[in-house]
């Protein structure tokens, strides 16, 4: 069974650093391309960020770019997503998700941690 | 970027309807189309890809159709489960972007 757990979330002040983790489990993890997608609360789905199996490739919205890094560690089968200079408005729950085989939507997703951004 | 609208933005129906709901890209996507299902407090479903491929485990009463830049989604009879939102996501070119969601609501 495919399992993506995610951890790191919490509260940080304006300006501050956070690093989100996804543990992934019930498949071959350096197979696959990953993603990390937010939701900000009461709003609708933002894809944020994409990797290639071995990290060799990644993609980002504009507005995270320069400040957000994804990264993997397939040895330890590890998502990650390093946020720095974070502001307001990247207050969202943040979802790992597993890219499809063949084509950038998402097969299955995590249940998601709650990054919150406020003084 | 390719921008994705939805319509409506949120509907009301009866356990047993037909519910349709549309999603519309701002520029040709071929079929590069997923569709979603979210429930309070849940990650995301994946429902549909390539615009009509049902992913595997998904009730047939799901059903999704459309090319180009004009796609929709239809629940054939509607069951209590599937009071939710619904989102479109187009992965044609990056970034990746999703419509504005679908609510459908008991009536």
């Amino acid at each position: 069974e495919v399992q993506l757990v995610e951890s790191g979330g919490g509260l940080v002040q304006p300006g501050g650093s956070l690093r989100l983790s996804c543990a992934a489990s019930g498949f071959t993890f350096s197979s696959y391309w990953m993603s990390w997608v937010r939701q900000a609360p009461g709003k609708g789905l933002e894809w944020v960020a994409n990797i290639k199996q071995d990290g060799s490739e990644t993609y980002y919205v504009d507005s995270v770019k320069g400040r957000f890094t994804i990264s993997r560690d397939n040895a330890e089968n590890s998502l990650f997503l390093q946020m720095n200079s974070l502001r307001a408005e990247d207050t969202a729950v943040y979802y790992c998700a597993r890219r499809s085989s063949s084509w950038p939507y998402s097969d299955y997703w995590g249940q998601g941690a709650l990054v919150t951004v406020s003084s | 970027a390719i921008r994705m609208t939805q319509s409506p933005s949120s509907l009301s129906a009866s356990t047993g309807d037909r519910v349709t709901i549309t999603c519309r890209a701002s520029q040709g996507i071929g079929s590069y189309l997923a569709w979603y299902q979210q429930k309070p407090g849940k990650a995301p479903k994946l429902l549909i890809y390539a615009a009509s491929t049902l992913q595997s485990g998904v009730p047939s009463r799901f059903s999704g159709s459309g090319s180009g830049t004009d796609f929709t989604l239809t629940i054939s009879c509607l069951q209590s489960e599937d009071f939710a939102t619904y989102y479109c996501q187009q992965y044609y070119s990056y970034p990746l972007t999703f419509g504005g969601g679908t609510k459908v609501e008991i009536k």
